[in-house]
Order: C-alpha cells, then sequence, then structure tokens
C-alpha cells in the first residue's frame, strides 16, 4: 500500500544545476500538487495539476517547472536551482471531490549549496 | 481567497494534561477545514475534517476539533496528550467553489514532556 512515494528523499545541489523530483501516486487521483515547507510559513503550493496533461501555477511557482504526462506521475523541475529554493518538498494528490483531503509523500528534502 | 492564522508557533505541554491548538480561517464562501499532523521526517497525515453537519468533529488519536462560523475557528483538542502526540499540526482549509487550493496555516509545533 504505497500511497504516494516521492523520490529522491535527499538531495544537494549546487547553484545553477539542474534537477527533477518525481512523485507518483498509486490512489488513481485525479488531482496532484507540490508543496515546499519552509520553518515557520507552513506548505506553500508551487503547482498542482486537475488531471493528465495539465497543470497550474500555485502560489510561489517561479524557478519550478511542472508536467504530469500520466496520471500517476507528476514531475518537479528546477532548471537553475537557487539557494532560495531550498526547502522540503511535499508531493499530495487527492480524489476529483473537493471534501476529500490530500494524501502527501514523505517529502525530498533539497539544499542549494 | 481563504488564508488560515495558527495562532501559537509552539506549545509546550506536560503528559497526561489537555491541550487546545488554535486556528482561525477567513473566506468569503463556506469551506471545508482540516488537521493534519506532520511526524518528524514524514509527511502530513489526516487527523480529522470539517465538511458540515455537526460542528464538533472527532479524529483518529483521541483528538478532537469544534467548527465555530460566527468566530470562523476549528481549534483542535485533546483531553489528555501522551509524549507519542509531539509533533506538527496543521490547519488547512479549502473553498467549496475551488478544488484546486488549499491553504495551510504556518503550524504549531506541540512538544509533550514528561
Amino acid at each position: 500500500n504505497a500511497g504516494v512515494t516521492q523520490t529522491p528523499k535527499f538531495r544537494v545541489l549546487k547553484t545553477g544545476q539542474s534537477m527533477t523530483l518525481l512523485c507518483a501516486q498509486d490512489m488513481n487521483h485525479e488531482y496532484m500538487y507540490w508543496y515546499r515547507q519552509d520553518p515557520g510559513m507552513g506548505l506553500r503550493l508551487i503547482h498542482y495539476s486537475v488531471g493528465e496533461g495539465t497543470t497550474a501555477k500555485g502560489e510561489v511557482p517561479d524557478g519550478y517547472n511542472v508536467s504530469r504526462l500520466k496520471k500517476q506521475n507528476f514531475l518537479l523541475g528546477l532548471e537553475s536551482a537557487a539557494p532560495s529554493q531550498t526547502s522540503v518538498y511535499f508531493c499530495a494528490s487527492s480524489p476529483f471531490f473537493r471534501d476529500q483531503p490530500q494524501h502527501f509523500g514523505d517529502g525530498t528534502r533539497l539544499s542549494i549549496l | 481567497a481563504q488564508s488560515v492564522t495558527q495562532l501559537d508557533s509552539q506549545v509546550p505541554v506536560f503528559e497526561e494534561a489537555p491541550v487546545e491548538l488554535r486556528c482561525n480561517y477567513s473566506s468569503s464562501v463556506s469551506v471545508y477545514l482540516f488537521w493534519y499532523v506532520q511526524y518528524p521526517n514524514q509527511g502530513l497525515q489526516l487527523l480529522l475534517k470539517y465538511l458540515s453537519g455537526s460542528t464538533l468533529v472527532k479524529g483518529i488519536n483521541g483528538f478532537e476539533a469544534e467548527f465555530n462560523k460566527s468566530q470562523t475557528s476549528f481549534h483542535l483538542r485533546k483531553p489528555s496528550v501522551h509524549i507519542s502526540d509531539t509533533a506538527e499540526y496543521f490547519c488547512a482549509v479549502s473553498e467549496f467553489n475551488n478544488n484546486n487550493d488549499m491553504r495551510f496555516g504556518a503550524g504549531t509545533r506541540l512538544t509533550v514532556k514528561p
């Protein structure tokens, strides 16, 4: 019963490098989300997707891109990493109905030097 | 858009004491309300949710929350805490007409001391 799986769990990058974070869910959920968590700021939505092939911007989208080529996967890309992107990144998914909670992965801890 | 304020960033409490974690929200439309718990190095897990109906909602691990529409609050309570309740707690709100934007509070760090 995997739920939402994020890879990798940890990563250290140098400024200017690029990388992709992968999120996979096995619950057949329509909606998927990427958040970043910073101390004292809770979770802030970066991008989200309401279905395969669709993506949209959230609260803090700058510096990130996403893709949802398959329903079960949601990728978050950093094209040119900056120290301000040091954070813990969480992926979540939820069913179509808006009264349903989101299911979260265990997070990816990303440090940009 | 909706917003959430968790009034306490840290709440220390002794084991077996009662605890209340406060949450206030603002929205111009009807909302759904959630409390999540985050243990160290883990993602968020749902504690309880308010959708409609009874304003007192019971969740897992002995937690409950009360929805107060007039005060736009959704405070979380537990009558007797355990060491294992030490974690970060997040209040979240989503609007009836907007499934794409769940807003989270900044979190409350609950520390239960022996």
